[in-house]
């Protein structure tokens, strides 16, 4: 089955910088990829996704680039604020798949 | 909309008891699954059901059943309770599969 490894698994940064969680994959046929957060307590809820027929999405201050060849995708957080702080996960599936296979949570942590 | 509910939101059992978890979406999604956190683990993918009246493992579904009673619910049921299945249950549903998740709040299950 597919493999999915997400690092760092703690990250703190100052408000207002940039964060970047990485995730790697292992089955070359999966082609879709979301991000969940959440928040302590909380159930987890979807912030941004990308398909394998493209390289980057982006959503306000929220973004995420896939590398097919390289078997990785990345999460990008500028401007981070407070309210950024929680858990974040990655992701992947075949495109029609219902078998999600997810990392392992980064826990983000933004200092005002 | 209630969107994805679970109950119960807790329970206790004692090792070798048995319980149902019970999860209902009012989104008429076509699939639904069942995941357990268990920290550093992240979501792990326990039985799913890709359209009322079929259902497949997971990556972990030792101990467990389910039954997709409709295309509304999807139950969750260990047999004989044992320590290792200590967990925060999530019930989720999607309009099919390789699309966005809806998660329900959870059960925090403790097996003494």
């Amino acid at each position: 089955g597919e493999n999915v490894e997400q690092h760092p698994s703690t990250l703190s940064v100052q408000e207002g910088d940039s964060a970047v969680i990485k995730c790697t994959y292992s089955d070359s046929a999966s082609n879709y990829f979301p991000w969940y957060k959440q928040e302590l307590g909380k159930r987890p809820q979807l912030i941004i996704d990308i398909r394998s027929n493209v390289g980057e999405k982006k959503d306000q201050r929220i973004a995420v680039t896939l590398n097919k060849t390289a078997k990785h995708f990345s999460l990008h957080i500028t401007e981070t604020q407070p309210e950024d702080s929680a858990v974040y996960f990655c992701a992947a599936t075949l495109g029609t798949g219902n078998q999600f296979y997810f990392g392992t949570g980064t826990s983000l942590t933004v200092i005002p | 909309n209630a969107g994805v509910t679970q109950t119960p939101k807790f329970q206790v059992l004692k090792t070798g008891q048995s319980m149902t978890l019970q999860c209902a979406q009012d989104m008429n999604h076509n699939s639904m699954y069942w995941y357990r956190q268990d920290p550093g683990m992240g979501l792990r993918l326990i039985y799913y059901s890709a359209s009322e009246g079929t259902t497949d493992k997971g990556e972990v579904p030792n101990g467990y059943n389910v039954s997709r009673l409709n295309k509304r619910e999807f139950s969750l049921r260990l047999e004989s309770a044992a320590p290792s299945q200590t967990s925060v249950y999530f019930c989720a549903s999607s309009e099919d599969g390789g699309r966005e998740q809806f998660f329900g709040p959870g059960t925090r299950l403790t097996v003494l």
